[in-house]
């Protein structure tokens, strides 16, 4: 079975400041990635994703990861946060191989931006 | 990408009793999931809803508790019976759609007292 890992439970920046939050996977085949953000009151929604090519995906609002394979990493980014970023990041799962499509999530990341 | 909608929103429920989770989605789609998410916690799959055949649920999850019905391509029900505090989570319909990428409904927040 898969698990994800996301090491960085609580990070508190500065507006500008850049973002980098961990993502570690857990499985022996390939894998679908996403980044699902839950804004304060509201619902998950998708960052972006990854399922082959160009490891570095950018998704919406400036976010981007970059999988990279022999570390079954899939780090998300972000140049200069905003206020307006402080939410939780989830990040997630499903295996390529097995027909399995519901997602394994990690622990989540609370991301809070100081203005 | 998907529209999903639950209802209801909220509820607050007493133990022992029971509360039946509507998910509907505005296309017809082949996936679909219930995860809950408990306080402060991340979102863990209670099972694959399958349309015309019985739930496939995860460890930890049985159809008694967690009886699941799906009567057609975009609408499914998640039942949490007989409840206890315990049970109290955010409960999320996620379908999948034909390119593997998931969307979320707005999720049902229930208390149990």
């Amino acid at each position: 079975a898969q698990s994800v890992s996301q090491h960085n439970h609580h990070v508190i920046l500065s507006e500008a400041a850049s973002l980098e939050l961990g993502c570690n996977y857990s499985y022996g085949g390939t894998v679908n990635l996403f980044w699902y953000v839950q804004y304060p009151g509201q619902h998950l929604q998708l960052l972006l994703k990854y399922f082959s090519g160009d490891p570095l995906v950018k998704g919406i609002k400036g976010f981007e990861a970059e999988f990279i394979k022999s570390k079954f990493s899939f780090n998300l980014r972000k140049p200069s946060v905003q206020w307006s970023d402080t939410a939780e990041y989830f990040c997630a799962v499903n295996p390529k191989d097995t027909g399995r499509r519901a997602l394994t999530f990690g622990s989540g990341t609370r991301l809070q931006v100081q203005p | 990408s998907a529209v999903i909608s639950q209802k209801p929103s909220r509820d607050i429920c007493q133990r022992g009793t029971s509360l039946t989770i509507q998910c509907q989605v505005d296309s017809q789609v082949t996936m679909m999931f219930w995860y809950r998410q408990q306080p402060g916690q991340s979102l863990t799959l209670i099972a694959t809803a399958n349309q015309g055949s019985e739930a496939t649920y995860e460890s930890g999850f049985v159809i008694d508790k967690f009886p699941i019905s799906r009567p057609n391509l975009t609408f499914s029900t998640l039942t949490v019976s007989n409840m206890s505090p315990e049970d109290s989570s955010i409960y999320l319909c996620s379908v999948a759609t034909a390119t593997d990428t998931q969307y979320f409904g707005p999720g049902t927040r229930l208390t149990v007292l």
